[in-house]
């Protein structure tokens, strides 16, 4: 079935800390694995995104891993800034015609 | 466009009535996809156009829910009879032709008093 499971549903981490979030799919012939960022009052925005055919992904201070095998992916976000804090959103394209989302990671960065 | 647009930004309205909801995708954009996220909650599919066609409507709770897009462009979310559970932020996205390159509007924030 179309299932995404996604935790901690809070994280709260001080500035400078690493923040990981892990996300656990269901559909082994999900191949694209996005994340989202929703900052209050706006709708999520994509910023960074995985396909199948790779383990991990870099874009500055946040990275992506995959594991196939065990339909895992996870977040990596390093040097958290207090611009960090959101709502982050793992998602898979379960069945290629849309995307399933988890059930979002709120993060909070303190100074 | 250069963005997905949706309005209105925030509708009340009283239980019982019934509303529209607009969006405009991203110029070019054939796929089209509405959700709808609950206070604090996450992002529940409702239904997705391809064209103007809908491929997958499995997510429209009840039959008051009904979507329609025409032109390949604007889609119009119809809820009839609203009710208070209906309350949400009602997003919109589109993508060039496939779930990749999601792009989300703002949402409308439906209450229901």
């Amino acid at each position: 079935g179309e299932n995404v499971e996604q935790h901690p549903s809070t994280l709260s981490v001080q500035e400078g800390d690493s923040a990981v979030i892990k996300c656990t799919y269901s559909d082994s012939a999900s191949n694209y694995f996005p994340w989202y960022k929703q900052e209050l009052g706006k709708g999520p925005q994509l910023i960074i995104d995985i396909r199948s055919n790779v383990g991990e992904k870099k874009d500055q201070r946040i990275a992506v891993t995959l594991n196939k095998t065990a339909k895992h992916f996870s977040l990596h976000i390093t040097e958290t800034q207090p611009e960090d804090s959101a709502v982050y959103f793992c998602s898979d394209n379960t069945g290629f015609q849309k995307l399933v989302f988890g059930t979002g990671t709120r993060l909070l960065v303190s100074p | 466009g250069a963005g997905v647009s949706q309005s209105p930004s925030n509708k009340v309205t009283e239980k019982g009535k019934d509303v529209e909801l607009r969006c405009d995708p991203i110029s070019g954009h054939t796929a089209l996809y509405w959700y709808r996220q609950s206070l604090g909650q996450g992002l529940e599919f409702l239904i997705y156009f391809q064209g103007n066609s809908a491929p997958d409507k499995s997510g429209l709770p009840s039959d008051r829910f009904s979507a329609e897009r025409t032109g390949g462009s604007v889609s119009t979310l119809t809820i009839q009879r609203t009710q208070q559970e209906d309350s949400a932020v009602y997003l919109c996205a589109s993508s060039p032709g496939s779930p990749m390159g999601y792009t989300f509007g703002s949402g409308t924030r439906l209450t229901v008093v």
